[in-house]
C-alpha cells in the first residue's frame, strides 16, 4: 500500500512568487492534515480536512495560505505571495477516521525555501 | 491547551549505550502521547503511542516509553543504541477532542561508533 506522497520534495522560489504544494493521502483516508516546520522550531499544525471539508484551520498563519481538497482526495496548499518566513518543511498526514487513537501517517514533506 | 517540551535538541550516545530522550507534556485533560522518528529524507514514522491502556509502552525497533502522570513525563528509552537509530525524534501530544497533534521541537540523536 502506498503511503502519503507529497510533491514537490523541494521548492525554491523568490519572495512574492506563488507556490503550490500537493499531498496525496493514503487511499481511503478521509482525514488529511497539513503541518509545517519552520527551521529549528517545532512542527506546527496548519489545518485538518475531513473529506473535502475544512474541519479545523486554526493553524493557518494568514490569508496568504489557501488549502483545498476538491473531491476529497488529494489536497493542495498554495502560498501566494510567498514571504521569507514561509520557508520550512511542509508535512502532510492522513488518517482513516477521526478517533483520537487514530494514527496519522505522515508524508516525507516538501522543503520550501523562499529567497 | 496542550504542549510538549523536549529537553536537548541534540543527544549523542555511543553504540551499545542506553538511549534516553526526555519529554514532558502539559495537558488539561488526559493526553494521548506519541513518539515519532524521522530518518534522513523520510517522513515521520510512529514509534509508539500511549493511549491509557498501559503506562509502559513498547514500540518498534526496541524503543519503549513510560508514562508518568506525577512527573508529566513520557521519556523514550532504548537499552542499546544502534547506528541505525541516528535520526530526529519528536514527542507529541493529542488531547481532548483535538485532532491536531502538538509536537515538541525534536531531538537529534547521534550514535557514535
Amino acid at each position: 500500500e502506498a503511503g502519503v506522497t507529497q510533491f514537490p520534495s523541494h521548492s525554491v522560489i523568490e519572495k512574492g512568487q506563488t507556490v503550490t504544494l500537493r499531498c496525496d493521502p493514503i487511499s481511503g483516508h478521509d482525514n488529511l492534515y497539513w503541518y509545517r516546520r519552520v527551521m529549528g522550531k517545532e512542527i506546527k499544525f496548519l489545518l485538518h480536512f475531513v473529506k473535502e471539508s475544512k474541519q479545523d484551520e486554526s493553524g493557518m498563519p494568514n490569508n496568504r495560505f489557501l488549502a483545498e481538497r476538491t473531491g476529497g482526495t488529494y489536497s493542495t496548499l498554495k502560498v501566494q505571495p510567498a514571504e521569507l518566513e514561509d520557508s520550512g518543511v511542509y508535512f502532510c498526514a492522513s488518517s482513516q477516521d477521526s478517533g483520537v487513537y487514530n494514527e496519522q501517517f505522515f508524508g516525507p514533506g516538501t522543503r520550501l525555501t523562499v529567497l | 491547551a496542550q504542549s510538549v517540551t523536549q529537553l536537548g535538541s541534540h543527544v549523542s550516545v555511543s553504540e551499545g549505550a542506553l538511549v534516553l530522550l526526555r519529554c514532558n507534556y502539559s495537558s488539561s485533560v488526559p493526553p494521548y502521547l506519541f513518539w515519532y522518528v524521522q530518518y534522513p529524507n523520510q517522513g515521520l514514522q510512529l514509534l509508539l503511542k500511549y493511549t491509557s491502556a498501559a503506562t509502559l509502552v513498547k514500540g518498534i525497533n526496541g524503543f519503549e516509553a513510560e508514562f508518568k502522570k506525577s512527573e508529566t513525563s513520557f521519556h523514550l528509552t532504548k537499552p542499546s543504541a544502534h547506528m541505525s537509530d541516528a535520526a530526529e525524534y519528536f514527542c507529541a501530544v493529542r488531547s481532548g477532542g483535538y485532532q491536531k497533534v502538538t509536537f515538541g521541537t525534536g531531538t537529534k540523536l547521534q550514535v557514535i561508533p
